[in-house]
């Protein structure tokens, strides 16, 4: 089992750049999450699907961040425009259903807007 | 709601004394708990976790953890640390049949040689 799997690891790009986070997660499981971690706010959950559906995308900071999940296989998180504050890591994690399995993350991406 | 309360941003301890670090969970229904760690640059690994079986809980790498109702807590513990525990830990909970965890803010683990 590979784990979770982001791409890239790193990302810097410029303000008003459109970038694009990928996320593979475990075969098998059935809820997607992602999370941005910067040292101000700590752990912040931004949208999860179960099932390839989103079902909370309230933590997603506003229009420019959108996200899907075409397939069981595949995730992405984009923002479009990007800027500064944007800077983060961003985490995906992937968990199986109910709640007491707990979630698998992957290694993040560390995102840096100049 | 569901929430979790860890007592401590910063906690250092002597290499060889006990770890304690504290979570208190706020939940309306019996939680599922887990603990997790985060080394440098990388993602969140599970340590442990409670769901609903023995209220003793043992991890990985020495950690374990117990599940006190009475108090609502379920904080971690080893009983010597090593140099490798330094790292930032967090706890979190979960409702059965909800997948979603709450974290909280994490706290931030230094051993002293």
């Amino acid at each position: 089992d590979a784990g979770v799997i982001q791409s890239p690891r790193h990302e810097v790009t410029e303000m008003g750049q459109e970038v694009t986070l990928r996320c593979k997660p475990i075969s098998g499981h059935n809820s997607l999450f992602w999370y941005r971690q910067t040292m101000m706010r700590g752990l912040e959950l931004l949208i999860y699907f179960n099932n390839n559906v989103p079902i909370d995308d309230s933590g997603m900071p506003e229009d420019r961040f959108s996200a899907k999940m075409p397939n069981a296989s595949f995730s992405t998180l984009k923002i479009q425009p990007s800027e500064p504050r944007d800077s983060a890591v961003y985490f995906c994690a992937s968990s199986a259903a109910q709640g007491g399995f707990g979630y698998t993350f992957g290694s993040g991406t560390r995102l840096t807007v100049v | 709601a569901q929430s979790v309360t860890q007592l401590g941003s910063h906690v250092s301890v002597s290499e060889g004394a006990l770890v304690l670090l504290r979570c208190n969970y706020s939940s309306s229904v019996p939680p599922y708990l887990f603990w997790y760690v985060q080394y440098p640059n990388q993602g969140l690994q599970l340590l442990l976790k409670y769901t609903s079986a023995a209220t003793l809980v043992k991890g990985i790498n020495g950690f374990e953890a117990e599940f006190k109702k009475s108090e609502t807590s379920f904080h971690l513990t080893k009983p010597s640390a090593h140099m490798s525990d330094a790292a930032e830990y967090f706890c979190a909970v979960a409702n059965f049949g909800n997948e979603k965890l709450t974290f909280g803010t994490g706290t931030r683990l230094t051993i002293i040689p």
